[in-house]
């Protein structure tokens, strides 16, 4: 089973929908938590950081459930300038490696 | 306030070349990081650089090699290239605040793009 697994997408979605993606980690010791966001042939760049309450930074929310192991990342009025992939991460106690998920590829269409 | 700086954006070599890659980290930061990120996949972590030496090295043949210098710099090496050595090669740096783990935000590089014919 991998460490961090995501769905690959495509997700093609209107501007203005709303979109969730999940990711899964198989690691019960995972310690920290983030969504990355990466544009085609560039590199990834935090988009934000995941917290056990929850946050929010205006359209995008990242949610984290410990108990089914799994993070959130919700986004809401999307815009053509969200089309990225989204990559989950997640870094384990005791290590100092980032462990990526494969990243959802969205698409926001007009 | 410049980012991490990586050198080069590309090159192409043929199998059994060796190569080496740059990264300067973010201004401040004093630990170096370094990914391959295969066509289609997430990022691997190869190994981290702090205080010039390798804290930590994922499941990476010893083909891959590094070194960090004193000004926080580093470099990648990959001796005897394969075939499926052909990736973006990220350096990513952060700050050590203490502690033994990743909470310390990554920032990457605009990457090296390597092929190998």
């Amino acid at each position: 089973r991998k460490e961090v697994e995501q769905d690959p997408g495509p997700f093609n979605v209107p501007e203005g929908a709303t979109v969730a993606f999940n990711c899964t980690y198989s690691n019960s010791a995972s310690q920290s938590f983030f969504w990355y966001r990466q544009d085609c042939r560039k590199e990834p760049k935090l988009l934000m950081s995941v917290y056990s309450s929850g946050n929010e930074d205006g359209r995008f929310t990242a949610q984290l459930n410990r108990a089914s192991q799994y993070i959130s990342l919700l986004i809401r009025d999307s815009k053509l300038s969200d089309s990225a992939t989204y990559l989950c991460v997640i870094t384990t106690s005791g290590t100092y490696k980032y462990i990526f998920g494969t990243g959802t590829r969205l698409k926001v269409l007009a | 306030d410049a980012g991490v700086t990586q050198s080069p954006t590309h090159l192409i070599k043929t199998r059994g070349q060796q190569v080496t890659l740059r990264c300067s980290p973010k201004s401040g930061h004093d630990t170096v990081s370094w990914y391959q990120q295969a066509l289609g996949q997430g990022p691997q972590f190869i190994f981290q650089y702090y205080e010039e030496e390798e804290r930590q090295r994922g499941n990476f043949p010893d083909r891959f090699s590094g070194h960090q210098f004193p000004n926080y710099s580093s470099e990648l090496n990959v001796n005897a290239l394969l075939l499926g050595d052909s990736a973006l090669y990220l350096c990513a740096s952060s700050l050590v605040a203490g502690g033994n783990s990743g909470a310390n935000v990554l920032t990457f590089g605009a990457g090296s793009r390597l092929t190998v014919l």
